[in-house]
């Protein structure tokens, strides 16, 4: 079947240093992500969205780009601080965005 | 405002004893979700209710698990008889209907031993 977010299960870095997160996904015809952040006893929060049409998006300290050519996203956080230090999943919604569908998710360490 | 809270946050049971999970979504939220996340893999979808109604139930793993939302508020999910690969954290989510945002609740953690 299609799958969505294959992820690298951790990712360290330094405080302050810039962190990526990328994600592949399978299915051509996906259109649209969202990427969530999970901290440790709570519920995957919504950080940004992206659809196909666009290749960039860009939020709060948060850039998501999406390469539809090889079916790949990244987000990525500038300076980053020990509280991203969470688990960070791509996902898609599909069945009309009530059913979404997530990777693995990455766990990112931030060291100080 | 309030967010979606679950109870309990953890429950240690016994293969084959019941517990049912609850779900209080946002006030006004008519789509509430269930999710699971097994131990190191990927959150998958259970199901999806519209106010009292089930619209999706496919992701429900067997018949062992029974999801309810009377009067369309609250919704408790059962797992009965409970088995080891049950264990893992449960999520429940809401969404109003004008928007595509789900919001999610802290989860509970469920070990079976």
């Amino acid at each position: 079947g299609e799958s969505v977010g294959l992820h690298l299960p951790t990712l360290s870095v330094q405080e302050g240093d810039n962190s990526i997160i990328n994600c592949a996904y399978s299915n051509s015809a996906s259109d649209y992500f969202i990427w969530y952040k999970q901290e440790s006893g709570k519920g995957p929060q919504f950080i940004i969205d992206i659809r196909s049409n666009m290749d960039k998006r860009q939020g709060q300290r948060v850039t998501v780009l999406l390469n539809k050519t090889v079916k790949h996203l990244s987000l990525q956080i500038a300076a980053t601080q020990p509280g991203d230090s969470a688990v960070y999943f791509c996902a898609e919604p599909r069945e009309g965005g009530n059913k979404l569908t997530f990777g693995t998710g990455t766990q990112l360490k931030v060291e100080l | 405002e309030a967010g979606v809270t679950q109870f309990p946050s953890h429950s240690v049971i016994e293969k084959g004893q019941t517990v049912t999970l609850r779900c209080d979504p946002i006030s006004g939220h008519d789509n509430l979700y269930w999710y699971r996340r097994v131990m190191g893999k990927e959150i998958k979808f259970l199901l999806h209710f519209v106010k009292e109604s089930k619209q999706d139930e496919s992701g429900m793993p067997n018949n062992r698990f029974l999801a309810e939302r009377t009067g369309g508020t609250y919704s408790t999910l059962k797992v009965q008889p409970a088995e080891l690969e049950d264990s893992g954290v449960y999520f429940c989510a809401s969404r109003p209907d004008r928007d595509n945002e789900q919001f999610f609740g802290p989860g509970t953690r469920l070990t079976v031993l």
